[in-house]
């Protein structure tokens, strides 16, 4: 079954730098990898996700690369805002079934 | 688009009480629904799987007994917690899939999560 490492843990910002996230997975045949925001006491909300047939994905101000070979990808939050902090999750498909794998979480903080 | 209500947003209940959580689609129909529980500052642990018109499919170490799933539309899937107990409080997430394998381009859309407390 897949397997999905998330690094760092905590992550501390500053206003204005970027963030970069990274998740590895062990199933070489996993297709898809979303990305999930958590703020306190919420549910988590895809902000991007990715397909395995590119190497890359942006939107605005985030974006998601993809390495196949090394099965791993991260997300990268340029220009942070403190806004942006909140807890980070990435995921990866479960090998023959329609559910996800989630990472262990990433706790972003954007200092003002 | 994509907005998945879940409701109560919080419980708070006696010991021995039975708790039913609403899941609902709002603007997609979904074959299939995903039920989580997470811990204080841990990740997601999914408890079941949740197919309209068919038995839910369980995680290992999950008691269906205690955690009762229905899905009897493709806009509603509801979570019973039978009898509960202090060790049953966490917060409750749902999850929904539009028609379409999870690979096929349908990603998980969630709830904002229900916090049980059992006193």
């Amino acid at each position: 079954g897949e397997n999905v490492e998330q690094h760092p843990s905590t992550l501390s910002v500053q206003e204005g730098d970027s963030a970069v996230i990274k998740c590895t997975y062990s199933d070489s045949a996993s297709n898809y990898f979303p990305w999930y925001k958590q703020e306190l006491g919420k549910g988590p909300q895809l902000i991007i996700d990715i397909r395995s047939n590119v190497g890359e994905k942006k939107d605005q101000r985030i974006a998601v690369t993809l390495n196949k070979t090394a099965k791993h990808f991260s997300l990268h939050i340029t220009e942070t805002q403190p806004e942006d902090s909140a807890v980070y999750f990435c995921a990866a498909p479960k090998t023959g079934a329609n559910n996800l794998f989630f990472g262990t979480g990433t706790r972003l903080t954007v200092i003002p | 688009g994509a907005v998945v209500s879940q409701h109560p947003s919080r419980v708070i209940c006696k010991s021995g009480t039975s708790v039913k959580i609403e899941c609902r689609s709002l603007d997609f129909q979904a074959t299939t629904m995903f039920w989580y529980r997470q811990f204080p500052k841990k990740s997601l642990m999914l408890m079941a799987t949740s197919n309209e018109g068919s038995k839910a499919t369980y995680e290992q170490g999950v008691e269906k007994d205690k955690f009762l799933i229905n899905h009897a539309s493709l806009t509603l899937s509801t979570l019973t917690v039978t009898s509960a107990h202090p060790e049953d409080s966490s917060f409750y997430i749902c999850s929904a899939v539009g028609q379409g394998r999870i690979y096929s381009n349908q990603p998980q859309h969630f709830g904002d999560g229900t916090r049980l407390s059992i006193l």
